[in-house]
């Protein structure tokens, strides 16, 4: 248990449904990220929220929708996607200022659009 | 802006053996450096972190990491692996002050032959 908690772990989806990935810290983080994970590429920043705002959005496609309802909480949801957005989704938290202990990390979710 | 590369994208390493992964950064100020392990199907795990003080820091598992100034270096490395020890690794830095983002490379797939 890393106190970062992302659910589904797997997700098997078409392109014209709409699901949504939670992630949940319990570290008492006020800072959290979502990174996509492609095979053979580098990690992507996606989203960026501090004290549930959000100050990042690298350039994410409209399908791809975050919310921050707290703190705690982290939604990325999801509708009509393609094919190449299959890809291991990590969602991460910290505390800011002072990022000296670095991110945790959540297990992620696996995500295949079909 | 900082930036981080990881030269070798695969190491295989005999059992037993050490290894040496290799980081080099780019930055026009003070970072905090870190080293990230991920297993298969798995997030991020923190194996150890340079804040200050003793070039020569220690992490998890027998890993161990030197900081190097003047080369703006920050190797990884373990006397003796284990097959365990497959997983991908990757460094990240982050400024002391600034944009309290990590910046990670791409990432060495190391594999461990018995």
């Amino acid at each position: 248990e890393t106190g970062v908690t992302q659910t589904p772990r797997h997700l098997v989806m078409g392109m014209t449904n709409k699901k949504s990935l939670k992630c949940e810290q319990h570290l008492g983080h006020n800072a959290m990220y979502w990174y996509k994970q492609s095979a053979k590429k580098p990690l992507e920043l996606m989203f960026v929220y501090n004290f549930k705002e959000q100050t990042e959005n690298n350039s994410v496609p409209s399908r791809f929708s975050p919310e921050c309802p707290n703190s705690s909480h982290l939604f990325l949801h999801l509708h009509t996607l393609q094919p190449e957005d299959s890809a291991l989704y990590l969602c991460a938290s910290s505390q800011v200022p002072g990022l000296n202990y670095g991110y945790t990390f959540g297990s992620g979710t696996r995500l295949t659009v079909v | 802006a900082q930036s981080v590369t990881q030269l070798d994208s695969q190491v295989p390493v005999f059992e037993e053996a050490p290894v040496e992964l290799r980081c080099n950064y780019s930055s026009s100020v003070s970072v905090y450096l870190f080293w990230y392990v991920q297993y298969p199907n798995q997030g991020l795990q923190l194996l150890l972190k340079y804040l200050s003080g003793s070039t020569l820091v220690k992490g998890i598992n027998g890993f161990e990491a030197e900081f190097n100034k003047s080369q703006t270096s920050f190797h990884l490395r373990k006397p003796s692996v284990h097959i365990s020890d497959t997983a991908e690794y990757f460094c990240a830095v982050t400024p002391f002050f600034g944009n309290e983002k990590l910046t990670f490379g791409t990432g060495t797939r190391l594999t461990i032959i018995p």
